[in-house]
């Protein structure tokens, strides 16, 4: 059975830091380009890093550029992103995916707020 | 970056009646590699998104065959022949061709 399951949000204040895990059963990552995708509250969808199956390339949204690191571990299957200097914007939940969708965990929600 | 533009924005449909939604893009989405990556997504409240299309028109895993998709270049449309109950929910268009990956702005599918 796959399971992709995200961990590590959680309320941070304005320029805090926070690192998503995101832990993957039933497939190997490392055959897929991964993802991270984010739902703002009231918003739509947005594509906000992926990264390449072997980790030598990965892509980021401008407004996270320079602030936000992807990375992966495919001995263990998973999945992460450090987020930095957070901003009230970057409130949403945060979901670890495939990068063709095939597969999504449940989220996980990150608030940023004073 | 690559808008995609849903139509309509909200779509109300009678049990049994069938239902279509179309997926604009501002670019073709028909990449160097022959294949062109437009995907249609479902998400129900409180739950993530489920992958119904994936490259324009195949059936992901335990898709109903009642979900199709189709289209080429700039134009894609998501069909349901017949809505069901469990339809009701939020459908998005992404596209994988060009980064940032990008997704419509969603339709919201309710029952009349």
């Amino acid at each position: 059975e796959v399971q992709v399951v995200e961990s590590g949000g959680g309320v941070v204040q304005p320029g805090g830091s926070l690192r998503l895990s995101c832990a993957a059963s039933g497939f190997s990552i490392s055959d897929q380009w991964m993802s991270w995708v984010r739902r703002a509250p009231g918003k739509g969808l947005e594509f906000v890093a992926k990264i390449k199956q072997d980790g030598s390339a990965q892509y980021y949204v401008d407004s996270v550029k320079g602030r936000f690191t992807i990375s992966r571990d495919n001995a263990k299957n998973s999945l992460y992103m450090q987020m930095n200097s957070l901003r009230a914007e970057d409130t949403a939940v945060y979901y670890c995916t495939t990068s063709g969708g095939a597969f999504w965990g449940q989220g996980t929600l990150v608030t940023v707020s004073s | 970056d690559v808008v995609l533009t849903q139509s309509p924005f909200s779509l109300p449909v009678t049990l049994g009646q069938p239902a279509s939604i179309s997926c604009r893009s501002s670019q073709s989405l028909a990449h160097s590699d022959g294949n062109t990556y437009l995907n249609w997504f479902q998400q129900r409240p409180g739950q993530s998104p489920r992958r119904l299309i994936y490259k324009v028109s195949n059936r992901g895993s335990g898709v109903p065959d009642r979900f199709s998709g189709s289209g080429s270049g700039t134009d894609f449309t998501l069909r349901i022949s017949r809505v069901e109950a469990e339809d009701v929910a939020l459908y998005y268009c992404m596209q994988g061709t060009l980064w940032p990956h990008t997704f419509g702005q969603g339709t919201k599918l309710e029952i009349k």
